[in-house]
């Protein structure tokens, strides 16, 4: 168990709707970082917050968003949602801000939209 | 570089035999590199990291190479398990301070 947690595990929802993933960071980890990981291919990173803060983004499409709140908890929402978005996205927390220590990855959640 | 549409690639090993996984990294100013293992169902899990001013670090049974002047990393598990099917990612960290990952390596251990 890496401490992070990720709800829902499952969501399936039809195109054009709006979902929300949640995240709860390993205790006293201020970083939360979003990916999105697509089937048998690599993580793309999405966004990265930092103690609340907007800390760098990736890859990640204007129908998507998220935010990070004061108990450092974390949600993505995704809205408009294609066929093409169905993937895992993964939370992982992490002490510092600048990648240069050990993430922690929750179990993902597995989206499918039909 | 980006990998949208390739499959990953596959490396079968024989149980007990030592496996290399290699990945190229794309930018000389990295100076933070990761290797992560994926379990399937499961998230990325952290397996060893080196900084750019070494170029060999060791932990248990996994061993990671740098070899900057190429930009080639390795990982090397030695006797290798049934356990350690996964796939694998290295990660470098770029300038901007933010991990960029590779596509991944499916390991498959053959009995």
């Amino acid at each position: 168990d890496s401490g992070v947690t990720q709800t829902p595990k499952h969501l399936i929802t039809a195109t054009g709707q709006r979902v929300t993933l949640r995240c709860s960071p390993r205790s006293g980890d201020l970083s939360v970082y979003w990916y999105q990981q697509s089937l048998d291919q690599g993580l793309q990173f999405l966004i990265q917050y930092y103690n609340g803060e907007e800390r760098a983004k990736g890859n990640i499409l204007e129908r998507f968003s998220a935010q990070q709140f004061p108990d450092l908890h974390s949600e993505l929402n995704l809205s408009s949602l294609e066929l093409g978005d169905s993937a895992l996205y993964f939370c992982a927390s992490s002490v510092g801000a600048t990648g240069n220590t050990e993430a922690f990855f929750g179990q993902g959640t597995r989206l499918t939209v039909v | 570089g980006e990998s949208v549409g390739l499959h990953l690639p596959t490396l079968s090993v024989q149980e007990g035999d030592n496996s290399i996984i290699n990945c190229a990294y794309s930018n000389s100013a990295s100076d933070y590199f990761i290797w992560y293992k994926q379990e399937s169902g499961k998230g990325p899990q952290f397996i060893i990291d080196i900084r750019s001013n070494m170029d060999k670090r060791q932990g248990q049974r996994v061993t990671v190479l740098l070899n900057k002047t190429v930009k080639h990393l390795s990982l090397q598990i030695a006797a290798t398990q049934p356990g350690d099917s996964a796939v694998y990612f290295c990660a470098e960290r770029d300038s901007n301070y933010q991990l960029i990952w590779g596509a991944g390596t499916k390991l498959i251990i053959k009995p």
